[in-house]
């Protein structure tokens, strides 16, 4: 089945600890985007990569850092820079042709910082 | 710039009652418009989209929606409203063009939380 994994499901983190979330997509999707969620909010936008090697700052990319290596992965990973981590993050992929970049989204991982 | 306002927050509705979550946008520029779904702890689902042609849309589990330009509204609707449609439903918006290959952000509202009650 195509589609959007993300591990783990739930992380626990200590403060000043790195963490990284992976985010897998067998969709042939090029473009892929991470998201985070708070209580009472939309998504906000932390990074986005239209393509493999390539990646743009969301409007929260601030202790956030990612990669994006293969097509198929786009691991986030949350530095100890990031003054409040514990949220929900979202990945996500699109089909940039065609145009209408619809995006898909995976199961999520809830971040706590302990 | 586009924005989107979810007119309610929460929407407490009956079984079996017909709901209506509505979204208004802003943009100067023609836009594609989507709803989508999330239920507790999970990610969010595509419920349906609007690209062009027909204004009115329908999606999956039963519900529509109609885009109305002069409005600039996409409300969702579903005739009859089960308790497994609990969930918060975003609506989000994004320009049709891509100027020079760039990315046009996806604009979501903050969101309505659907309470379906036996």
């Amino acid at each position: 089945d195509g589609g959007i994994t993300q591990s783990p499901k739930y992380l626990f983190r200590k403060e000043g600890q790195n963490v990284t979330l992976s985010c897998e997509q067998n969709l042939n999707h090029d473009a892929m985007y991470w998201y985070r969620q708070d209580p009472g909010q939309g998504l906000r936008l932390i990074y986005y990569s239209q393509i493999v090697n390539d990646f743009q700052k969301g409007d929260i990319a601030e202790g956030y850092s990612v990669s994006r290596e293969k097509k198929e992965s786009f691991p986030l990973t949350v530095t100890s820079a990031q003054k409040n981590p514990t949220a929900f993050y979202l990945c996500a992929s699109s089909d940039r042709r065609g145009g209408t970049d619809t995006q898909y989204f995976g199961p999520g991982t809830r971040l706590t910082v302990l | 710039a586009q924005s989107v306002t979810q007119l309610d927050s929460q929407v407490p509705v009956f079984e079996e009652a017909p709901v209506e979550l509505r979204c208004n946008y802003s943009s100067s520029v023609s836009v594609y418009l989507f709803w989508y779904v999330q239920y507790p702890n999970q990610g969010l689902q595509l419920l349906l989209k609007y690209l062009s042609g027909s204004t009115l849309v329908k999606g999956i589990n039963g519900f529509e929606a109609e885009f109305n330009k002069s409005q600039t509204s996409f409300h969702l609707r579903k005739p009859s409203v089960h308790i497994s449609d609990t969930a918060e439903y975003f609506c989000a918006v994004r320009s049709t063009g891509r100027v020079g290959g760039g990315y046009n952000k996806l604009i979501f509202g903050a969101g309505t939380r659907l309470a379906v009650h036996p």
